[in-house]
């Protein structure tokens, strides 16, 4: 089956300094990963679209500049929150699609990374 | 904008009984529409899509959902459910505004499994 592994699966850090999540496409290559934002409750909300080899293309409200996403290679994506504070808490989950299947070919999730910002 | 609104935050079912987990959705034409499941610590995993076609979907797992245009919804269900079905469960709409393919979820309905 098609694995995405995103890690790490928990981390804390102090108010003011930036943390990676990477997310890795185990055994496929995927052209596009995206990056979900989900509050206890709530829905999973798109943050960004990631395309290997361009720029990531960010959803309306998301800070681009405190959401860095790097999508260097087919199978890694990362995003980086700069500066972070206290209400970047939250569960972020990505995804990937596989490079050689259509429109609506399935989209395969990592575990997430629940981020808490002390 | 499309929107999904799932009613149920929570449902408890007893082991063997039957199953329905509502959705409704907005969307201002053909929608494809999804379903997942996410077990604690783990990503989600999809149960069935709608694209067109047969109204009625089978998807893995036992489970199936019924494409209902005139309510718009697309409601989940099993005929009879198993302790390894508690877990989170997501309705999903999708579309392709300017050809970029967008998945808005619900905020999920919660199963928990009784003996």
């Amino acid at each position: 089956g098609a694995v995405v592994s995103q890690h790490p699966s928990r981390v804390i850090c102090k108010s003011g300094t930036s943390v990676k999540i990477e997310c890795r496409s185990l055994d496929f290559q995927a052209t596009t990963m995206f990056w979900y934002r989900q509050f206890p409750k709530q829905s999973l909300m798109l943050m960004a679209t990631s395309n290997e080899g361009s720029k990531a293309t960010y959803e309306q409200g998301v800070e681009k500049d405190k959401f860095l996403i790097n999508h260097a290679s087919l199978t890694l994506s990362t995003l980086t929150v700069t500066s972070a504070h206290p209400e970047d808490s939250s569960f972020y989950i990505c995804s990937a699609k596989h490079r050689d299947r259509g429109q609506w070919a399935e989209a395969f999730f990592g575990q997430g990374t629940r981020l808490t910002v002390v | 904008a499309q929107s999904v609104t799932q009613p149920d935050i929570h449902i408890t079912v007893s082991e063997g009984a039957s199953l329905e987990l509502r959705c409704n959705y907005s969307y201002g034409a053909t929608p494809y529409l999804f379903w997942y499941v996410q077990s604690p610590g783990q990503g989600l995993q999809l149960l069935l899509k709608y694209f067109s076609g047969d109204t009625l979907v089978q998807g893995i797992k036992g489970f199936e959902a019924e494409f209902k245009r005139s309510q718009s919804s697309f409601n989940l269900r099993k005929p009879s459910v198993h302790w390894s079905d508690a877990a989170e469960y997501f309705c999903a709409v999708g579309a392709r505004p300017g050809g970029n393919e967008k998945l808005t979820f619900g905020t999920g309905t919660r199963l928990t499994i009784i003996p």
